[in-house]
């Protein structure tokens, strides 16, 4: 069955990278596009960004532009989210997630599978 | 501020009925389908409903979901303690991003 196993915690500083991994399996990295959606404590659930299966191409929510990198090892069916430039707002647990109808031209995410979340804390 | 707006709680005895709503405009609800995630203390969102009204496989049919125009609601009918979570409703908004409710924390009395 499919499933996505993420990366443990981290601890970092302000000003710092992070570079969290979703491992997937029970498919193929090509055959569904990881999404990430972050939740900060107490908090509700904000989209990050994913890939658009339709070009292949990573798309990323505006607000986090210039700061977030999403890309994929297909050789290893692992995917990675990097955020630079922490600050202590991005303390948040980070979920890797996909699914089987994804379709960011018709405006589908629907989010069937998740990753057990990462959890990035950022303190001087 | 969470896009799109939800009650921050709702309640209801076991055996009730217990509707959320979902609020949103005409570039994201208006435009494109609306998901239902349910979540629990300390775990992943789980896919609840998706494409406005329908149940992924092994959802109970308990949990129904409706859109009209900008607005889309929740349901949840004969209310059991296994419930008591905190549901998100979504949809794309065509300015490119997903957007999310802030979440209807419901408790079972």
């Amino acid at each position: 069955q499919v499933q996505l196993k993420q990366s443990g915690a981290e601890v970092k500083k302000p000003g710092a990278s992070v570079k969290v991994s979703c491992k997937v399996s029970g498919y193929f990295l090509s055959e569904l596009p990881v999404h990430w959606v972050r939740q900060a404590p107490g908090k509700g659930l904000e989209w990050m960004g994913g890939l658009d299966p339709d070009d292949g191409e990573p798309i990323y929510a505006q607000t986090l532009k210039g700061r977030v990198t999403m890309t994929e090892d297909p050789s290893s069916d692992t995917a990675y989210m990097e955020l630079s430039n922490l600050r202590s707002e991005d303390t948040a647990i980070y979920y890797c997630t996909t699914g089987p109808s994804i379709s960011v031209n018709q405006g589908v995410l629907d989010f069937d599978y998740w990753g057990q979340g990462t959890l990035v804390a950022v303190s001087s | 501020q969470p896009v799109l707006t939800q009650p921050p709680s709702a309640s209801g005895t076991p055996g009730q009925r217990v509707t959320i709503s979902c609020s949103g405009s005409i570039s994201n609800i208006g435009s494109n389908t609306v998901d239902w995630y349910q979540q629990f203390p300390g775990t992943a969102p789980k896919l609840l409903i998706y494409t406005n009204d329908q149940r992924p496989s092994g959802v109970p049919d308990r949990f129904s979901a409706s859109k009209s125009g900008t607005s889309a609601s929740l349901a949840v009918s004969g209310l059991q303690s296994e419930d008591e979570a905190t549901y998100y409703c979504s949809s794309w908004d065509d300015s490119l991003v997903l957007v999310f409710g802030g979440g209807t924390k419901l408790t079972v009395l």
